[in-house]
């Protein structure tokens, strides 16, 4: 398989719990994105690694969010103390430096309850 | 500034006609317009994507129109089929961003068969 895998697909979870995503990249691409999408809205940026450097980060990422991609390959979202705004799908995304389009994965849809 | 704003909201088209899609931006820093398609329960994926240098760009059944000096460009989609029913986003790239894309709201097509 070649494309981008995001497990678990699904994650129903109690306000207040933590959850991790993980998000494993097509093999050869350098650059990682997470994005959250919520319902009948476009994706919005939380986050991006060049390699295992995480450069930007979004305002929308809390202090309860944190992303890292160890050795460059895979990436973790973990979401600490969940609130139910947090329900939404969790999007990663890789590209290669320079290149302009880049490979969504089907996502992690996270339900808070 | 971000802000692309996506229209219609929902759009149904009778099979082998053209959808037509409107996008709309005020950062004249964008300097990379993509399309996107994503079915449900599907990441989003890269269908066609222009540059500000270029007017139109043709992909098979699916074109791009871009207006640098309205700051508009839309998305053509000739002989609409069933199978193209799906939700459609704009976007667009914040030169110097590293390929952090900012997304329109989506626009959901249905093509009645």
């Amino acid at each position: 398989d070649t494309g981008v895998s995001q497990n678990p697909r699904h994650k129903i979870t109690k306000r207040g719990q933590n959850v991790t995503f993980r998000c494993d990249p097509i093999s050869e691409h350098n650059r990682l994105y997470w994005y959250r999408q919520t319902l009948g809205q476009g994706p919005e940026f939380l986050t991006y690694f060049q390699n295992e450097a995480q450069l930007e980060k979004s305002r929308l990422l809390s202090d309860r969010f944190s992303a890292e991609r160890p050795k460059g390959s895979f990436s973790t979202l973990e979401i600490q103390r969940t609130e139910q705004g947090d329900s939404a799908m969790y999007l990663c995304a890789s590209s290669l430096a320079g290149s302009f389009g880049y490979t969504f994965g089907s996502g992690t849809r996270l339900t808070v309850v | 500034q971000q802000q692309v704003k996506q229209s219609p909201q929902s759009l149904i088209v009778q099979k082998g006609g053209i959808s037509i899609i409107n996008c709309a931006y005020e950062n004249t820093a964008f300097d990379y317009f993509p399309w996107y398609q994503q079915f449900p329960g599907k990441g989003p994926a890269l269908l066609i994507a222009i540059r500000p240098d270029v007017s139109e760009k043709k992909e098979g059944r699916f074109t791009i129109s871009f207006n640098k000096s309205a700051k508009q460009f839309s998305l053509h989609i000739m002989d609409s089929q069933p199978g193209d029913s799906a939700t459609y986003f704009c976007a667009a790239n914040l030169s110097g961003s590293a390929r952090q894309l900012t997304f329109g709201s989506g626009t959901q097509l249905t093509v009645l068969p």
